[in-house]
């Protein structure tokens, strides 16, 4: 199962708004309604900010907000705040066989 | 409040196994299922398996499959996983994470996490 894609790097300025794509195939990402959306700052656990493709936790801030289109789902972090610097990752189900894959990962810089 | 502390890690030779515990405390440990996931030093995470509350059903990355085994005792709040043939490019930094929604209603979402434990595979 390949990894899903992520772009490498993303930057915005404090206050800005700021979207992370996630693509994958028909078989993850385009098949089931079950994207999350982890944020990990350096040296910590990932942490949830969201699941089932838009949904958020209790505790997460309502500036993160999750959207699928297609094989692409995406991430976006509005009212960008310095906290928010941090790697994000994307996990789609992919069925029984293969449970969950990954994307490679986003670097959110704020500028 | 929810707790997941990882032990086991270490450096072990290509070849050779190890056994991670992830301990559990702060909610009904039978009632969730639990994950494994990896992250190779400076690399993204890699989910590698996970198990249902009760055991029942366990799935695992292509990766591992044939070498590693998750399991589950209900009765000591502990969640493990048993890695044999180990290779190098098993070396990572393993977390142990909660299902987020009970049921495995919303796979894979998962939260919280433990800290990790690091496994080095080297000669």
């Amino acid at each position: 199962q390949s990894a899903l894609t992520q772009p490498a790097s993303v930057s915005g300025s404090p206050g800005q708004s700021i979207t992370i794509s996630c693509t994958g195939t028909s078989s993850d990402v385009g098949s089931y309604n079950l994207v999350s959306w982890y944020q990990q700052h350096p040296g910590k656990a990932p942490k949830l900010m969201i699941y089932e493709v838009s949904k958020r936790p209790s505790g997460v801030s309502n500036r993160f907000s999750g959207s699928k289109s297609g094989n692409t789902a995406s991430l976006t972090i509005s009212g960008l705040q310095a906290e928010d610097e941090a790697d994000y990752y994307c996990c789609s189900y992919a069925g029984s066989s293969t449970f969950g894959v990954f994307g490679g990962g986003t670097k959110l810089t704020v500028l | 409040q929810v707790q997941l502390v990882e032990s086991g890690g270490g450096v072990v030779q290509p070849g050779r196994s190890l056994r991670l515990s992830c301990a559990a405390s702060g909610f009904t440990f039978s009632s969730y299922g639990m994950h494994w996931v990896r992250q190779a030093p400076g690399k993204g995470l890699e989910w590698v398996a996970v198990i249902s509350y009760d055991g029942s059903n366990k799935y695992y990355a292509d990766s591992v499959k044939g070498r590693f085994t998750i399991s589950r005792d209900n009765s000591k709040n502990t969640l493990y996983l048993q890695m044999n043939s180990l290779r190098a490019e098993d070396t990572a930094v393993y977390y142990c994470a909660k299902e987020y929604c009970s049921g495995g209603s919303c796979p894979p979402a998962a939260d919280p996490w433990g800290q990790g434990t690091l496994v080095t595979v080297s000669s």
